[in-house]
This record gives C-alpha cells, sequence and structure tokens, in this order.
C-alpha cells in the first residue's frame, strides 16, 4: 500500500462545479505538498501546508493532521484547471530528515 | 517560470550509455531534489541535498549518483543506461527543507 493515497484517480466536472480531491497519508509528516501538472509536464507547486488552511484564488487546500487527511478544493472551476493535481507528503526518515512521497495523482477534466 | 532551470531538455541515448543531468536551483535556494516520474511509476524521490551535502536518499539505483557543486548547481549522473530508466526527471530547488518546493522544467530521457 502506498504511504499516501489520492483518491479520486480521475474526475470529470462540467465548468462551474466545485470540485474536491482527498489525499491520505498513513504515517508522520511535516508537511504536505499540492501540485499540478499540466499536459505539458510543467510541474507548479499549489500549496504546502503542515496544518489547517490555506486559500489563493479559487484554490483551496486543508489539512487534518490528527486524521492524516488533507483535501485540494476548486471553486468554480474552469476549463484551464483541466490538469492532474498531485498530494505529496513530506514524511520523517528514521535519519531525522524529510522525502517526499507522492500520491498516484488525479487527473482532472472540466468541460465548457 | 518557477527560476529553476535544467539541461539539457530531451535526451536520447542508447542502453549502457551514462548521461549527464543539470539543475540550477533559483537564486537563494540551498535545497535541490531529484525526482524520477515514469508512466508507470508515478513521480518518485530520488535524492536530495542541501548546501552541498546529501541530505535524504529515496529510490535511487545505483546506477544514479548526484552531487551538489559549490555553486549550488546539481547534476545527476545516470550509468548504465536501461529501456526501463526512459522518464522524466525533475529537479526542485527550496529555500529550507522542507520547504515549498519550486521544480524545473523536467529532462525527458528515452533510452533506446
Amino acid at each position: 500500500k502506498n504511504e499516501v493515497e489520492q483518491s479520486p484517480q480521475n474526475l470529470t466536472a462540467q465548468e462551474g462545479e466545485f470540485i474536491t480531491i482527498n489525499c491520505s497519508y498513513s504515517v508522520g509528516i511535516s508537511a504536505l505538498h499540492w501540485l499540478q501538472q499540466h499536459p505539458g509536464g510543467g510541474i507548479v507547486s499549489l500549496f504546502m501546508l503542515s496544518s489547517g488552511k490555506k486559500k489563493h484564488g479559487r484554490l483551496i487546500a486543508t489539512i487534518n493532521i490528527q486524521e492524516k487527511h488533507s483535501s485540494l478544493h476548486i471553486t468554480a472551476s474552469h476549463p484551464r484547471d483541466s490538469a492532474v493535481y498531485i498530494c505529496a507528503a513530506f514524511l520523517l526518515t528514521q535519519g531525522g530528515s524529510e522525502k517526499l512521497v507522492f500520491g498516484k495523482g488525479t487527473k482532472l477534466t472540466v468541460n465548457p | 517560470d518557477s527560476g529553476v532551470t535544467q539541461t539539457p531538455k530531451h535526451l536520447i541515448t542508447a542502453t549502457g550509455q551514462r548521461v549527464t543531468l543539470r539543475c540550477s536551483p533559483r537564486s537563494g535556494d540551498l535545497s535541490v531534489y531529484w525526482y524520477q516520474q515514469s508512466l508507470d511509476q508515478g513521480l518518485q524521490f530520488l535524492i536530495q541535498y542541501y548546501n552541498g551535502e546529501e541530505r535524504a536518499k529515496g529510490n535511487i539505483l545505483e546506477r544514479f549518483s548526484a552531487q551538489q557543486f559549490p555553486d549550488l548547481h546539481s547534476e545527476l549522473n545516470l550509468s548504465s543506461l536501461e529501456l526501463g530508466d526512459s522518464a522524466l526527471y525533475f529537479c526542485a530547488s527550496s529555500v529550507n527543507s522542507p520547504g515549498e518546493q519550486y521544480f524545473g522544467p523536467g529532462t525527458r530521457l528515452t533510452v533506446t
């Protein structure tokens, strides 16, 4: 079992819909990244958070450390939001450092 | 533009060969991370350097090695290449560890 699980794997929405992507992790983490990967392959960091909630434009990310769960929400979705969204957790290692472990990604398609 | 540069963008080489991928982090970023993204494995963490020293190791094969130079640029060396090494290789940088990571555009390696 992957240490970081994302759901759903694929998501199709109509323009304007509210979208939620979920991420669960099984071990202790120091922080969590939400990343966006466009069809061209480039990766953009959307959020890094270790507690609570962050908002940037139409994007909102939340994390619940006790429940080991994070969500990424997109309000008023638009076709340009179509991309793969990847959750990545900074897992604490025995050596005292962190390694980034990725979920398998959620492919979002927003239709006009 | 994340400020992280990677060269080359594309690389086609034959099995058994050796290649070097280069990464220049954002100005001021001390940490450099290398990731491999293949179709069947998704994104995987390979190795992290912080201010010239190896900080964390992931799923990096023995045939692969990396280093970070005094000017903070990093190189990933891949040797005895196999068909399965064909993938996108991303470099990312951050100021701190853990810290929000900024990804380069990637190097697409094709081994024939």
